[in-house]
């Protein structure tokens, strides 16, 4: 029982590189989401997805682009990395409302 | 607006001390979840608590809905009881989008 997993679970980047972070889940569950973790903040939610080829913005949505081919799997890109797009990112996905969070990937913007 | 206020921001117990958090949200926010985040980062879901009373072990959640709040009680805290506890509330209709509070950062002393 998988469950929710994120790759890389640490990666360290340049000032304009795209990245992408991988969010993978093995429930079936129809929605899932993006959140950011940064000091001060607690979680902001970047993108959500209701459903396979279903995505809406967050609150924090500027600088990421999100795609959902299949249900299982939600990437996110930061299509040209900055400084403040260092944090800590966290996938989720839900089934009867409740979130259910995978572990989290430490991204380094330099 | 749209808010989620947690306090206390922070506290100290001893081991086998009892706590009470609290959760306050706005008119636009309903279905509360509160959340324990691990000193290693992980996001564990604990309660799905829209109205009324949960219990599980020595973790009980309350929200009066009508009065915007929620409290979480911890009895006979232990040191795994440690870490960051998140409430966050859904808003923007029927989304299962999450807003969250910052968080209370809980330290338990043996």
């Amino acid at each position: 029982d998988a469950g929710i997993t994120q790759s890389p679970r640490y990666k360290i980047t340049e000032t304009g590189r795209q990245v992408t972070l991988m969010c993978h889940q093995t429930w079936s569950h129809s929605y899932m989401f993006w959140y950011r973790q940064d000091l001060g903040h607690g979680l902001r939610l970047i993108y959500y997805s209701a459903a396979a080829d279903i995505t809406d913005k967050g609150e924090v949505p500027d600088g990421y682009v999100v795609s959902r081919s299949k249900t299982e799997n939600f990437p996110l890109t930061l299509e040209s990395a900055t400084r403040s797009q260092t944090s800590v990112y966290f996938c989720a996905s839900s089934v009867m409302r409740e979130q259910y969070f995978g572990p989290g990937t430490r991204l380094t913007v330099t | 607006g749209i808010q989620v206020e947690q306090s206390p921001p922070d506290l100290i117990l001893q081991e086998g001390a009892n706590s009470t958090l609290r959760c306050n949200f706005s008119d636009s926010v309903n279905n509360l979840q509160w959340f324990h985040q691990n000193p290693w980062g992980q996001l564990i879901n604990l309660f799905y608590i829209p109205s009324g009373t949960k219990q599980n072990g020595r973790l009980s959640a309350t929200t009066v809905a009508t009065e915007r709040y929620s409290l979480l009680y911890i009895s006979s805290s232990q040191t795994t009881d440690s870490g960051v506890y998140f409430c966050a509330g859904e808003y923007g209709g029927a989304t299962n989008k999450l807003i969250f509070g910052t968080g209370t950062l809980l330290a338990v002393q043996p």
